[in-house]
């Protein structure tokens, strides 16, 4: 099991680029039994699946968004980042990296471990 | 997308009691190979998601035996077989069978 610890601001004003980093301890982010991604929480509802990536670069997100993400690895520094564009009042929430464990030739998907989450609003 | 639905939404119970909680989903979690891609958390207030049980009915690393999983196909259920107060959150169900992957709305259990 890796540990997952997020860092970026907590406040991103309307219409900027909202951007968080992950840094992955425990195991490397260049492994073939991973899937590196973001899920987010809006205050009060549910789990929200924003995205993942291989270590390759091979990226896969979630449609509605992904004209406005961009994720990417960083394997010299054990880390993977979110990019969101454009974002507004709807963006805010708690945004969580997640290690997406993985098996098989296709890599699939069996469960993700969590980090602990950070908090962003979006305010001017 | 494939949409995955949990009843009940809230789930009042009395320690020592057992508690019940079915997941549906939209489409067959199984793939070419038999195995169905479901997964259970529960998310205790204020922290991150805890993983429970995957592919349907294995308990992962550290979680009590009285968590158990079972289904298959569409329909899916956790049992918790006696609540202790820790056990207190929001459980979700999600699929890893594809992407996008999806959770279901969430299950608060509160301890009557």
């Amino acid at each position: 099991q890796v540990h997952l610890q997020e860092s970026g601001p907590g406040l991103v004003k309307p219409s900027e680029t909202l951007s968080l980093t992950c840094t992955v301890s425990g195991g490397s982010v260049a492994t073939n039994s991973y899937y590196w991604g973001w899920i987010r929480q809006p205050p009060g509802k549910g789990l929200e699946w924003i995205g993942y990536l291989y270590y390759t670069g091979t990226t896969n997100y979630k449609p509605s968004l992904r004209s406005r993400v961009t994720m990417s690895v960083d394997t010299s520094r054990n880390q993977f980042s979110l990019r969101l564009t454009s974002v507004t009042a709807a963006d805010a929430a708690v945004y969580y990296c997640a290690g997406g464990y993985c098996r098989g030739p296709g890599c699939q998907l069996y469960y993700f471990d969590w980090g602990q989450g950070i908090r962003v609003a979006v305010s001017s | 997308e494939i949409v995955m639905t949990q009843s009940p939404l809230s789930l009042p119970v009395t320690p020592g009691e057992p508690a019940s909680i079915s997941c549906r989903s939209t489409q067959s979690l199984v793939d070419s190979n038999g195995h169905s891609y479901l997964a259970w958390y529960l998310q205790k207030p204020g922290q991150s998601p805890q993983l429970l049980i995957y592919l349907v009915s294995i308990r992962a690393s550290g979680v009590p035996d009285r968590f158990s999983g079972s289904g298959s196909g569409t329909d899916f259920t956790l049992k918790i077989s006696r609540v202790e107060a820790e056990d207190v959150g929001t459980y979700y169900c999600m699929q890893a069978l594809e992407t996008p992957i999806t959770f279901g709305q969430g299950t608060r259990l509160e301890i009557k």
